[in-house]
């Protein structure tokens, strides 16, 4: 069965330090998908990126980064010089075989960013 | 990219009514379609799993006489809480895969608050 760990419940940053959201995930399958979402107080998914398993690659997109290491079945995300902006909760997902299967979300990440 | 639309976005109801939430595909076909529901602070969790043309798949610890899924069409699905109670009030949240291997689309999520 797969499984995803967010080990941090909450976070609460200042305003431009940077910050890193860990996920830790199981699965038997060679193929899978991970995601991160970030879901504002109004409760609508925000996708932020997906990856499978066979592309290891670290990617950033502006303030955002990623951290895909198979060996330690980890797909971190960073945040850097942090806004308010980005206070969210922020979900780790994970889907098997492809990335049209029904996700497995990790228990979240409460990020508070304090002017 | 492709939408998914839910409605209503929020419903307020007295215990013991049915309510019927809708999941539309905007402007993409959607043979399966997958149901959600997260209490507040917790994660997403999957419920069942909605197929045109068959019967909805449901998850372990779900009740499928009191979660109705018909997945009318090609770009409709409906989740019906039957006889509705307080422990329901839930944000319920529906997805559709699109046609690449990694694409998943999320509503809106609709609140669901039982008196």
């Amino acid at each position: 069965a797969q499984k995803v760990t967010q080990a941090q419940t909450e976070i609460s940053v200042v305003e431009k330090e940077d910050v890193t959201l860990d996920c830790v995930y199981e699965t038997r399958d060679t193929t899978y998908y991970l995601f991160w979402y970030k879901q504002p107080p109004s409760g609508e998914l925000v996708f932020l990126i997906r990856r499978n398993s066979f592309d290891e690659q670290n990617e950033i997109s502006g303030r955002y980064s990623w951290n895909f290491q198979k060996s330690t079945s980890s797909f971190n995300f960073t945040i850097t010089a942090s806004q308010v902006v980005d206070s969210a909760v922020y979900f780790c997902a994970l889907s098997e075989d492809t990335g049209r299967r029904a996700l497995t979300f990790g228990s979240g990440t409460r990020l508070q960013v304090q002017p | 990219g492709a939408v998914v639309s839910q409605h209503p976005s929020w419903v307020i109801c007295k215990s013991g009514t049915s309510v019927k939430i809708e999941c539309r595909s905007l402007d993409f076909q959607a043979t399966t379609m997958f149901w959600y529901r997260q209490f507040p602070k917790q994660s997403l969790m999957l419920m069942a799993t909605s197929n045109e043309g068959s019967k909805a798949t449901y998850e372990q610890g779900v009740e499928k006489d009191k979660f109705l899924i018909n997945h009318a069409s090609l770009t409709l699905s409906t989740l019906t809480v039957t006889s509705a109670h307080p422990e329901d009030s839930s944000f319920y949240i529906c997805s559709a895969p699109g046609w690449g291997l990694d694409e998943q689309f999320f509503g809106p999520g609709t609140r669901l608050t039982v008196l």
